[in-house]
């Protein structure tokens, strides 16, 4: 059971240099999610999807850029990195509100840090 | 708009104590869903527990329980007998309609709990 997979797991990036995270779910779920967290802030919202080829903008969207061109995987790219990217950044699938299956699931983390 | 508040950032017990996570949340919908997760030194999220608005049946499972409160706008957590084992950080999360057409219930959550058990 894959459920939700990230790639890569950690990463280290020179400032300015461009990387992108994939996302892998294989519970055919249409809402998916990254998250960062950061020491004392809990996880905050960075884009969202509802579904194949839709985003959104969550709380903390700037620097990042996301695409959802297959259901089954949320690709969150950083164009130019800074310090202030440096975090674990957190996917997550839900499948869509009915009451049974509101849970969001979670990749394992990506532990980024930008030098 | 939704918020999560989990006032308390550190807890330090001594083992076999029980302890309460506190958690307080906002939200304007009368359809909405609170979780807890854990997350240990390993850090991956772990799924605890899903409560709806509509069920304040409070819930235990072990060692651990639930106390669902609409009046007060909380969902607390407790651990009875706590153990080594149950050292992490703990969230509490909230996932409301929002205002996007048909709901889309992103989970928002708390700035979490770190709980330390010591032996």
């Amino acid at each position: 059971n894959a459920g939700v997979t990230q790639t890569p797991k950690f990463r280290v990036l020179k400032t300015g240099q461009s990387m992108t995270l994939l996302c892998a779910q294989d519970m055919n779920h249409e809402y998916m999610y990254w998250y960062r967290q950061d020491p004392g802030m809990g996880l905050r919202l960075i884009h969202y999807s509802v579904g194949e080829g839709t985003t959104a903008k969550g709380e903390v969207p700037d620097g990042y850029n996301v695409s959802r061109l297959k259901k089954q995987n949320f690709l969150l790219g950083l164009e130019s990195a800074a310090p202030s990217q440096t975090s674990v950044y957190f996917c997550a699938s839900r499948l869509t509100g009915t009451y049974l299956n509101t849970e969001a699931f979670f990749g394992q983390g990506t532990r980024l840090t930008v030098v | 708009a939704q918020k999560v508040t989990q006032a308390q950032t550190e807890i330090s017990v001594v083992e076999k104590e029980d302890v309460t996570l506190d958690c307080v949340y906002e939200t304007r919908d009368t359809t909405y869903y609170l979780f807890w997760y854990k997350q240990p030194p390993s850090g991956e999220l772990v799924f605890l527990i899903r409560r709806n608005s509509f069920d304040e049946q409070n819930e235990i499972s072990g060692r651990y329980s639930w106390n669902f409160q609409k009046s007060t706008s909380s969902f607390n957590f407790t651990i009875t007998a706590s153990q080594v084992v149950d050292s992490a950080v703990y969230f509490c999360a909230l996932s409301d309609p929002g205002e996007s057409p048909g709901g889309s219930y992103i989970p928002t959550f708390g700035r979490g709990t770190s709980l330390i058990v010591h032996p």
